[in-house]
């Protein structure tokens, strides 16, 4: 069984740029969450993917965007970065019923100059 | 605002001792709580969950004591052993897609 695949590991960007992270889910789910954790934080929702559809939103700007596409995996994408977007982004994978236990990839690294 | 506070920031524990990690909420409206355990340079993973209608879960040597009353939950590490050193979060939800998560603990358990 395969588990949440992030890419890349880390990425270096400026103030300004955009950026697309992507994440490839654990075999078997179909719903994609996205969450930001800054140092010494825990992981904050960014929002939640089900079957290509948005389902679900954390307290982000629309600057923050995602797809999921038919394979189930999916894009984060953040527009005109600013330095306070450098953090860990966590791709969950899980099934897509309520409460269901959510599987965490490794992360993406992202540092904003 | 922090939905879930948690404390403390770090712990350091001898082997064998108890580890005890701490939350506090408000939103009444949360009806799941679950811990999560993080090492370096991973994501994390689900270590045990509890609902508001039981008091107490036990899972190993891990066991979550929840106090409906009170808003508060605390994870509970027994025989604590150096593998357990990791940084631990909790979380509650009332969507069961979107989590709340407090700040982390940081736990070294010193052989």
């Amino acid at each position: 069984e395969t588990g949440v695949t992030q890419s890349p590991t880390h990425l270096i960007k400026t103030r300004g740029q955009q950026v697309t992270l992507r994440c490839s889910s654990q075999s078997g789910h179909n719903t994609v969450s996205w969450y930001q954790q800054a140092l010494g934080q825990g992981p904050q929702f960014i929002f939640q993917y089900y079957r290509e559809e948005e389902n679900g939103r954390g307290n982000f700007p629309p600057r923050f965007s995602g797809l999921q596409f038919p394979n189930y995996s999916s894009e984060l994408n953040v527009n005109a970065l600013e330095l306070d977007d450098s953090a860990l982004y966590l791709c969950a994978s899980s099934l897509p019923s309520s409460y269901n236990e959510q599987f965490f990839g490794p992360g993406t690294r992202l540092t904003v100059l | 605002q922090q939905q879930v506070k948690q404390s403390p920031q770090s712990l350091i524990v001898q082997k064998g001792g108890i580890s005890i990690i701490n939350c506090a909420y408000e939103n009444t409206a949360f009806d799941y709580f679950p811990w999560y355990q993080q090492f370096p340079g991973k994501g994390p993973a689900l270590l045990i969950a509890i609902r508001p209608d039981v008091s107490e879960k036990k899972e190993g040597r891990f066991t979550i004591s929840f106090n409906k009353s009170a808003k508060q939950f605390s994870l509970h590490i027994m025989d604590s052993q150096p593998g357990d050193s990791a940084t631990y979060f909790c979380a509650a939800t009332n969507t069961g897609n979107q989590f709340y998560f407090g700040t982390g603990t940081s736990l070294t358990v010193i052989p």
